[in-house]
């Protein structure tokens, strides 16, 4: 069974631009989480989708990120504009039934 | 008050050893409890998950839930410098929808 694929796998950014991610849950995993971890911390949740809708975006900084699920399969995460404390790694995990997550290798975004 | 604590360590041990890795939580709610480790630049890979209380033994490592306490742990039997990672406790809810709560992660070294 393949597991979760995201690119690119490193970004080094200037503050101010934007950048996006991209992620490809295990086939059949209907829900699919966005996590920001920041070095020496745990996984922060940004976004969680249940096939292509949206069940908890509290976390996410709305006037500068953006996700979206598109088919319920799918999904990207953007920044826009990018700031200094957005460097971290950007995990995104899937799963089938709600007690496991999958993740994948994650993306380390560093903004300079 | 956090959700979930957990010492980040560092936790270095001699190769054989019985690690005793900990979390404690404040929300009486949580029902699912889930260890995960993490290599260096790698996504966390779920070890094993409890639900409510009790004990689980899965090879050399066995968790314990302590509703009671809001306490769990992780001990790894006779551990390996293949068990060097970060290991990071996460629960939630048994309610569809609610998100994870991860704790920090404790960094372990097993030296050879």
């Amino acid at each position: 069974e393949a597991g979760v694929a995201q690119s690119p796998r490193y970004k080094i950014i200037e503050k101010r631009q934007s950048v996006a991610f991209w992620c490809n849950p295990i086939s059949g995993h209907a829900t699919l989480y966005w996590y920001q971890q920041i070095l020496g911390q745990g996984p922060k949740l940004l976004i969680q989708f249940q096939n292509n809708g949206v069940v908890d975006d509290s976390q996410l900084p709305k006037d500068r990120f953006s996700a979206e699920r598109l088919k319920g399969v799918d999904s990207t995460l953007k920044i826009q504009p990018a700031k200094l404390e957005d460097s971290a790694v950007y995990l995104c995990a899937s799963s089938l039934v709600y007690y496991e997550q999958y993740f994948g290798p994650g993306t380390r975004l560093t903004v300079t | 008050q956090k959700e979930v604590e957990q010492d980040p360590g560092p936790l270095s041990v001699p190769e054989g050893a019985i690690v005793s890795l900990n979390c404690t939580y404040s929300n009486s709610a949580f029902q699912y409890f889930m260890w995960y480790r993490q290599y260096s630049r790698k996504g966390p890979e779920l070890l094993m998950y409890t639900y409510s209380s009790g004990n689980k033994e899965d090879g050399r490592f066995t968790a314990q839930v302590d509703k009671s306490s809001k306490y769990i742990s992780l001990f790894i039997r006779d551990s390996q410098p293949s068990d060097s990672a970060t290991y990071l406790c996460a629960m939630r809810t048994a309610n569809t929808g609610n998100q994870f709560y991860f704790g920090t992660g404790t960094s372990l070294t097993v030296i050879p």
